[in-house]
């Protein structure tokens, strides 16, 4: 019973450098979402993936790009690492199976970039 | 332009008093709204909704209440314990597939013992 599994949990990159977060659920949710969590800034909607084969810009998506791999699997690619991607960084999915639209997080991803 | 905002970061309060927690919105077409509860090194966690069509919802000691005039939502927690302190989301998905959720900026409440 993972719910959301994220990998890696902690990430230490060089400015240039790049990265792909992984992100599973495996409760055969249709949507998934990354976030990005900053001091003062609350949660911030990366990219989502309405459904599978689907993904669309959230607030902030420069800098990233994302993939919809299949029905389970979702990532996040910084292609490369600017100082100012350092963040948490959190996958969710839902069903939405209703428009209160539940979202279960995974643990989260730290990133530093030096 | 964010479309959900919190604007308190903090809030201390003594165990066993209530915690009164804040949101504004700007969007009129929301339909729902939702708090998650997130503790330090983990997930948010859902914790209480309510939907466009009520004032108000109430889960145990959680009740969240809604003020579409004001486009302004409270949750409160009676009574406060030591375990509800946590960085508390409100959320809002949007309307017309509700696929793109938008949360405000958190406030980390505190209950001191």
């Amino acid at each position: 019973n993972a719910g959301v599994t994220q990998t890696p949990k902690f990430q230490v990159l060089k400015t240039g450098q790049s990265m792909t977060l992984q992100c599973a659920q495996d409760m055969n949710h249709n949507s998934m979402y990354w976030y990005r969590q900053d001091p003062g800034m609350g949660l911030r909607l990366i990219y989502y993936s309405a459904s599978e084969g689907t993904t669309d810009k959230g607030e902030v998506p420069n800098g990233y790009n994302v993939s919809r791999l299949n029905k389970r699997e979702f990532s996040l690619r910084l292609e490369s690492a600017a100082p100012s991607q350092t963040s948490v960084y959190f996958c969710a999915s839902t069903p939405v199976t209703s428009g209160a639209n539940v979202l279960t997080f995974g643990a989260g991803s730290r990133l530093t970039v030096l | 332009d964010q479309q959900v905002k919190q604007n308190s970061p903090s809030l201390s309060v003594q165990e066993g008093r209530i915690s009164i927690l804040n949101c504004d919105y700007t969007n009129s077409m929301f339909d729902y709204f939702l708090w998650y509860k997130k503790y330090p090194a983990e997930g948010p966690t859902f914790l209480i909704s309510i939907s466009s069509i009520k004032d108000k919802n109430e889960d145990g000691r959680f009740t969240v209440f809604l003020n579409k005039s004001a486009k302004h939502l409270s949750l409160h927690i009676v009574p406060s314990q030591p375990g509800d302190s946590a960085v508390y989301f409100c959320a809002a998905p949007e309307s017309g597939g509700y696929q793109k959720v938008t949360f405000g900026t958190g406030t980390k409440l505190q209950v001191i013992p």
